[in-house]
């Protein structure tokens, strides 16, 4: 299968600060990517649609402005969590659709971040 | 309404023995595909095997294989020959709409979690 790699795998910040995730296809070129939040135990939550030279497509109830996603090129989407607080302590996970509409897409590994 | 149910919170199985996880969705699109992940205790998702609602035949990926019954909107996954390293979280997800349209966001089900002993 694809490849696609998280950065850091593991946060731990302090409240108020803002955390950036990375989110690469190593071996595809990914024009959309998504990022998704676990909860412990529970399922995975789409939060935003990121699309390669456009804007984010964000889910209701998603702030924006907190949870603010590039997708700069085809290889690389970023999650910036700003001003972060205890509860947005989570594991975050992003996906890259391999080719055009309809494709698999393919999970990085994961992002678990703490705010203390 | 739960757009994917996935009933068994969790499930048991011996080594080598088969094991089926269940899954039934509820869409009005024609043209939608399913998926089964795999989520090990390492938190990554693992893509296992995909199912178009068009496709007449069943999916097969080596050892799993889903069971599409698509009149009772089901898709269950059955792993043949349990390995150990089965165990995991399984999850479920739909995706609406063909593939040729954008609308290509995954709805996850609620996963089910499988625990394969010696």
């Amino acid at each position: 299968g694809a490849v696609v790699s998280q950065h850091p795998s593991r946060v731990i910040c302090k409240s108020g600060t803002s955390v950036k995730i990375e989110c690469r296809s190593l071996d595809f070129q990914a024009t959309t990517m998504f990022w998704y939040r676990q909860f412990p135990k529970q399922s995975l939550m789409l939060m935003a649609t990121s699309n390669e030279g456009s804007k984010a497509t964000y889910e209701q109830g998603v702030e924006k402005d907190k949870f603010l996603i590039n997708h700069a090129s085809l290889t690389l989407s970023t999650l910036t969590v700003t001003s972060a607080h205890p509860e947005d302590s989570s594991f975050y996970i992003c996906s890259a659709r391999r080719g055009l509409a309809g494709g698999t897409q393919f999970f990085g590994p994961g992002t678990r971040l703490t705010v203390l | 309404a739960q757009k994917i149910t996935q009933t068994q919170p969790g499930m048991f199985v011996q080594e080598k023995e088969a094991v089926t996880l269940d899954c039934t969705y509820d869409t009005s699109d024609q043209s939608y595909g399913l998926f089964w992940y795999k989520q090990p205790s390492s938190g990554e998702m693992i893509f296992l095997i995909y199912q178009g609602s068009y496709d007449e035949q069943n999916a097969t990926e080596g050892r799993y294989s889903l069971n599409f019954q698509k009149a009772r909107k089901s898709a269950n996954l059955v792993i043949s020959a349990s390995q150990l390293g089965d165990s995991a979280m399984y999850f479920c997800a739909m995706r609406e709409g063909g593939r040729n349209t954008g609308f290509q966001k995954l709805v996850f089900g609620t996963g089910t979690r499988l625990l394969v002993s010696p």
